[in-house]
């Protein structure tokens, strides 16, 4: 079955620090690849996301991430965090075509301080 | 983006009653809509995917008969929680995807307190 891996369920970053969460799937077909985020209170919002082409895809507010597909990774990364990153970001991963089902990581935690 | 709404946000029932949550897409057609439910601290659990007019699909370990879900238009898609048991007590996603793209918008989800 297809799986998606966060590896880091908590991260403590100061603000202007950087960024990078990593993401690993097991599926040997073609994928789309999403990352989400959830601020405190608010619903999911797409970031990101790579269905081809390009395999560093820029997103909203500074985020890109970067596939690589010999290592089944999507890492999220930005250059310099701040106070208002503060949310929880989950990877996701869906199969091409079929009526696009979505596996979800367990998520990350980031908490940024002032 | 699109707009996905879900009603009500926070429901609290007894234990026994059944509740009806509604998602709506407001600018777009989803002729697919899912219901996820999210324990806490952990990620989004599919439930089951619904095409508009037609069955709901439902992941395997999930009760088609407690989670009636109708998709009957375009733009709404309703879950109901039938007999529901303090266990049910979670917060319930909805997300929608139109029939060109491959990304899925998300509601706002629906706080389910079973007493």
């Amino acid at each position: 079955a297809q799986s998606v891996s966060q590896h880091n369920h908590h991260v403590i970053l100061s603000e202007a620090a950087s960024l990078e969460l990593g993401c690993n799937y097991s599926y040997g077909g073609t994928v789309n690849l999403f990352w989400y985020v959830q601020y405190p209170g608010q619903h999911l919002q797409l970031l990101l996301k790579y269905f081809s082409g390009d395999p560093l895809v820029k997103g909203i507010k500074g985020f890109e991430a970067e596939f690589i597909k010999s290592k089944f990774s999507f890492n999220l990364r930005k250059p310099s965090v701040q106070w208002s990153d503060t949310a929880e970001y989950f990877c996701a991963v869906s199969l091409t075509g079929g009526y696009n089902k979505l596996i979800f990581g367990a998520g990350t935690r980031l908490a940024v301080h002032p | 983006g699109a707009v996905v709404s879900q009603h009500p946000s926070r429901v609290i029932c007894k234990s026994g009653t059944s509740v009806k949550i509604e998602c709506r897409s407001l600018d777009f057609q989803a002729t697919t809509m899912f219901w996820y439910r999210q324990f806490p601290k952990q990620s989004l659990m599919l439930m089951a995917t619904s095409n508009e007019g037609s069955k709901a699909t439902y992941e395997q370990g999930v009760e088609k008969d407690k989670f009636l879900i109708n998709h009957a238009s375009l733009t709404l898609s309703t879950l109901t929680v039938t007999s529901a048991h303090p266990e049910d007590s979670s917060f319930y996603i909805c997300s929608g995807a139109t029939a060109r793209q491959e990304t899925q918008y998300f509601g706002p989800g629906t706080r389910l307190l079973v007493l």
